[in-house]
């Protein structure tokens, strides 16, 4: 059973909209979150992390938003740019542990 | 360029065939991990090694072994493997056993057993 999952497989939006990745966990045990952003061709690269004692994780035109209730994390991107195209991975860890269990990703492509 | 270098990038192999994946890190981390990544399922850990040592096997087939001769250089031997197992197979290195925000990947080993 999935414990992190990432419900949208694709999201198409305009260059300087705002982009928002969605992610949903079941196991209230995770204290860590992460995002990591998957080129093709290239391994995952950590981008943005929020810790649960944080609601709001904000760096650049990146934001990560925790709803502790909900059990529910997204990202958000603005403005969203054509090189932001990517595929986006959530991420959660539990005690901090270093194993990270992943859901399967969404496609972000940002149109010129 | 993140410091994690994996060979090959990509592979194809015979179900009675013996291949290995190469991992080696140029970061001085202290941790190594395979993790698996099959079509339309979410990267999976398989191995956690800290400081050579293997910490962690998330119940992979024996069929997968993997050797970590220092904490630069990680393999995975791979022997009678199904087509099932065709898959992105990904190393990682963290600066020290624990860490959760500190794992750099690499840019990964597409393998395809025929």
């Amino acid at each position: 059973d999935q414990q992190v999952k990432q419900n949208s497989p694709s999201l198409s939006v305009q260059e300087g909209r705002i982009s928002i990745l969605n992610c949903d966990y079941t196991n209230s045990m995770f204290d860590y979150f992460l995002w990591y952003k998957k080129y093709p061709a290239e391994g995952p690269t950590f981008l943005i992390s929020i810790s649960s004692i944080k609601d709001k994780n904000e760096d650049g035109r990146f934001t990560v938003f925790l709803n502790k209730s909900a059990k529910h994390l997204s990202l958000h991107i603005v403005p969203s740019q054509p090189g932001d195209s990517a595929v986006y991975f959530c991420a959660a860890s539990q005690g901090g542990s270093e194993k990270l269990v992943f859901g399967k990703g969404t496609k972000l492509t940002v149109n010129p | 360029e993140t410091g994690v270098t994996q060979t090959p990038r990509h592979l194809v192999m015979g179900m009675t065939n013996k291949k290995s994946l190469k991992c080696e890190q140029h970061l001085g981390h202290n941790a190594m991990y395979w993790y698996k990544q099959s079509a339309k399922k979410p990267l999976e850990l398989m191995f956690v090694y800290n400081f050579k040592e293997q910490t962690e096997n998330n119940s992979v087939p024996s069929r997968f072994s993997p050797e970590c001769p220092n904490s630069s250089h990680l393999f995975l031997h791979l022997h009678t493997l199904q087509p099932e197992d065709s898959a992105l197979y990904l190393c990682a290195s963290n600066v020290s056993p624990g860490g959760w925000n500190t794992i750099y990947f690499g840019e990964g080993s597409w393998l395809t057993v025929v």
